[in-house]
């Protein structure tokens, strides 16, 4: 157990829908990290939030948001779904995001858009 | 966004042999990682180099981080059925370090 949550575990939704994926981090770390991972594409790293704040952008689509709370944890929201949506959300979490940091993942959100 | 380059794809070996597998980068890495994923789970950190030459142990499993920066090794020793799963490698660029790139994974199977 990594100390990272993630909820819901599954997720059915319908294309054009928006769905909201939640993550808690371990305990006193700081930074969060949001990926995608299907099949065909490995893990693709979509955004990370230190302290509340944005402080990187990967490869995440416009339809797609992230925020992370004062409470530390982070939301990711996808709207206007696709079928290619259909993948793993894992999130992960460290202690300050720095360069050095060691990334923590958490269980995965699996979404299956129909 | 780039990934590494990771080798082999995938590996079928017996029970009790040795299993090596690699990370190769077109530039300079200041860090290296090496994840597993089990089935449905999320990966998990099995060992971290910040170091050039660094060579660094976790029970059977033994990764070095390269000496030109472009490539790290993971070895694994006298496989087990449980090291079935998904290895991945990651690593941030010395000069982009706000992601983490991560390789395609290697899917190890351990027949009995």
């Amino acid at each position: 157990d990594s100390g990272v949550t993630q909820t819901p575990k599954h997720l059915i939704t319908a294309t054009g829908q928006r769905v909201t994926l939640r993550c808690s981090p371990r305990s006193g770390d700081l930074s969060v990290y949001w990926y995608q991972q299907s099949l065909d594409q490995g893990l693709q790293f979509l955004i990370q939030y230190y302290n509340g704040e944005e402080r990187a952008k990967g490869n995440i689509l416009e339809r797609f948001s992230a925020q992370q709370f004062p409470d530390l944890h982070s939301e990711l929201n996808l709207s206007s779904l696709e079928l290619g949506d259909s993948a793993l959300y894992f999130c992960a979490s460290s202690v300050k995001g720095g360069t050095a940091d060691t990334q923590y993942f958490g269980p995965g959100t699996r979404l299956t858009v129909l | 966004g780039q990934q590494l380059n990771q080798s082999p794809q995938s590996m079928f070996i017996q029970e009790g042999e040795d299993v090596s597998m690699n990370c190769t980068s077109s530039s300079i890495f200041n860090t290296w990682l090496w994840y597993k994923q089990d089935p449905g789970e999320g990966p998990v950190l099995l060992i971290a180099l910040y170091k050039a030459g660094e060579l660094t142990s976790n029970g059977r499993l033994t990764a070095q981080f390269g000496i030109t920066r472009k490539d790290s090794f993971l070895n694994i020793s006298a496989s087990i059925p449980s090291d079935v799963g998904i290895y991945f490698c990651a690593g941030l660029e010395e000069y982009n370090n706000n992601d983490m790139r991560f390789g395609a994974g290697t899917r190890l199977t351990v027949k009995p």
